[in-house]
């Protein structure tokens, strides 16, 4: 069964940081990663998508990396903003969607 | 409306109690699904219907019975519940669920409460 492990499980930095938050999977046999964002008891917001043939995705200030061989990706915040707060999720699809338990973010004024 | 929405938001019910949630697409997709988040797990795939088809039902207890009357509407009838249900139900979308890449969208989620 495939396991998806994020760490670290909460992170906290001061504003303007650039932050990377890990991702990993045990099975490589993936179609697609998913990143995703989530607000305290809201919904999950669909951040970026990549691929299993791509090696990265990039929207505004966020770059989600995929290395499938390794069972690794990365989302890379640049110049981290207070309204960036929040709790950062993984999925990965094969036979179904498999979520990681997230990174809990801060980032302080 | 647009994107995924679910009613009701937040729902206190107690162990003999019959309710129901409700979620609705508009994204004109054909895949739908039932998560429920607990604190510090990771999301657990309840059900997935893919063409008003149900295709998955990771060994759900049958006081949870989905409803799908279309593509664009799904339904979690809630029975005889226990307290250890309480936790956030979400619902998502996406395309066709047997395809290979596809994005998953989510409703802002019931917060469920069994006392």
């Amino acid at each position: 069964k495939q396991e998806v492990t994020q760490i670290p499980a909460a992170l906290s930095v001061p504003e303007g940081e650039n932050l990377v938050l890990n991702c990993s999977f045990t099975d490589s046999a993936i179609y697609n990663l998913q990143w995703f964002r989530q607000d305290p008891g809201k919904g999950l917001t669909s951040l970026l998508l990549i691929q299993s043939s791509q090696r990265e995705q990039t929207s505004g200030r966020l770059n989600a990396s995929l290395d499938k061989s390794s069972g690794r990706s990365t989302l890379y915040i640049a110049a981290s903003q207070p309204g960036d707060s929040a709790t950062y999720l993984c999925a990965v699809k094969r036979s179904q969607f498999y979520f990681g338990t997230g990174t809990s973010l801060t980032v302080i004024p | 409306e647009t994107g995924v929405t679910q009613t009701p938001r937040h729902l206190v019910m107690g162990m003999t109690n019959k309710k129901s949630l409700k979620c609705e697409q508009h994204l004109g997709h054909n895949a739908m699904y039932w998560y429920k988040q607990s604190a510090k797990k990771p999301l657990e795939l309840m059900f997935v219907y893919n063409f008003k088809e149900q295709t998955e039902n990771n060994s759900v207890p049958s006081r949870f019975s989905p409803e799908c009357p279309n593509s664009s509407h799904l339904f979690l009838h809630l029975h005889t519940l226990q307290p250890e249900d309480s936790a956030l139900y979400l619902c998502a979308s996406s395309q066709d669920h047997t395809s290979g890449a596809i994005e998953q969208f989510f409703g802002p989620g019931t917060r469920l409460t069994v006392l």
